[in-house]
């Protein structure tokens, strides 16, 4: 079984410019989280949804973020314009239910470095 | 405000020096702790949840404890493989998982 993917794995862009992530989550796994770890910080949550609909995204940063799940499927994590503290791994994690303890499949992260 | 502090920061044993890592945490309503192992270039994977004080779990050379300020993970024996960095997460009221910092874990031969 695949686990979750993520593209790109590493991702160089210019203060400004806009970049869009991608999270593959398993199949059949309704939720779905984006994390992030910058540097010399802990990793930190972002949002989460269950199928298509963001059932919690209090972690985002500010409005230069957009995460989209079209279909319940794959989902989408934009920063338009990107600023030099968006640089840090972004993780994609999916799980099956929201049972308190269900584990969480982590895919192996997207390195942003915004110069 | 929910925090999560990990101690040490890194850690370095011989191969079959046991030893334990610290997980202190301050969180309303804890509905779980969990720890990660976390290879370099990869995503934390999952090792166990814990719920409630008084709670132990084990996996090979790895055991769980809970208390009501602090979990620890216990290393018997650890092997080079075991090299990885270790992160404890706990879980409030929602969805969202609070992490620690981690402790990078060094086991030489």
């Amino acid at each position: 079984e695949a686990g979750v993917t993520q593209f790109p794995s590493h991702s160089v862009i210019e203060k400004g410019q806009t970049v869009t992530l991608r999270c593959d989550p398993i199949s059949g796994h309704d939720n779905l989280y984006w994390y992030r770890r910058v540097m010399g910080k802990e990793i930190k949550f972002l949002l989460h949804f269950v199928k298509e609909s963001k059932q919690d995204e209090s972690g985002m940063p500010n409005n230069r973020f957009l995460a989209e799940r079209t279909g319940g499927t794959y989902s989408t994590l934009k920063v338009q314009p990107a600023e030099l503290e968006d640089s840090g791994v972004y993780f994609c994690a999916s799980s099956s239910s929201i049972r308190v303890g269900e584990k969480l499949f982590f895919g192996s992260g997207t390195q942003l470095s915004v110069l | 405000e929910d925090q999560v502090t990990q101690s040490p920061e890194a850690l370095r044993l011989q191969e079959g020096e046991s030893s334990s890592l610290n997980c202190s945490y301050t969180v309303s309503g804890l509905r779980g702790l969990f720890w990660y192992r976390q290879d370099p270039g990869k995503g934390p994977e999952f090792l166990f949840t814990l719920y409630s004080a008084g709670e132990e779990k084990e996996k090979e050379r790895l055991k769980a404890t809970l208390t009501k300020k602090e979990s620890f993970l216990h290393i018997t024996a650890p092997k080079p493989e075991d090299s990885a960095t270790y992160l404890c997460a706990v879980l409030p009221p929602g969805y969202a998982l609070n992490f620690g910092k981690g402790t990078s874990l060094l086991v030489t031969p």
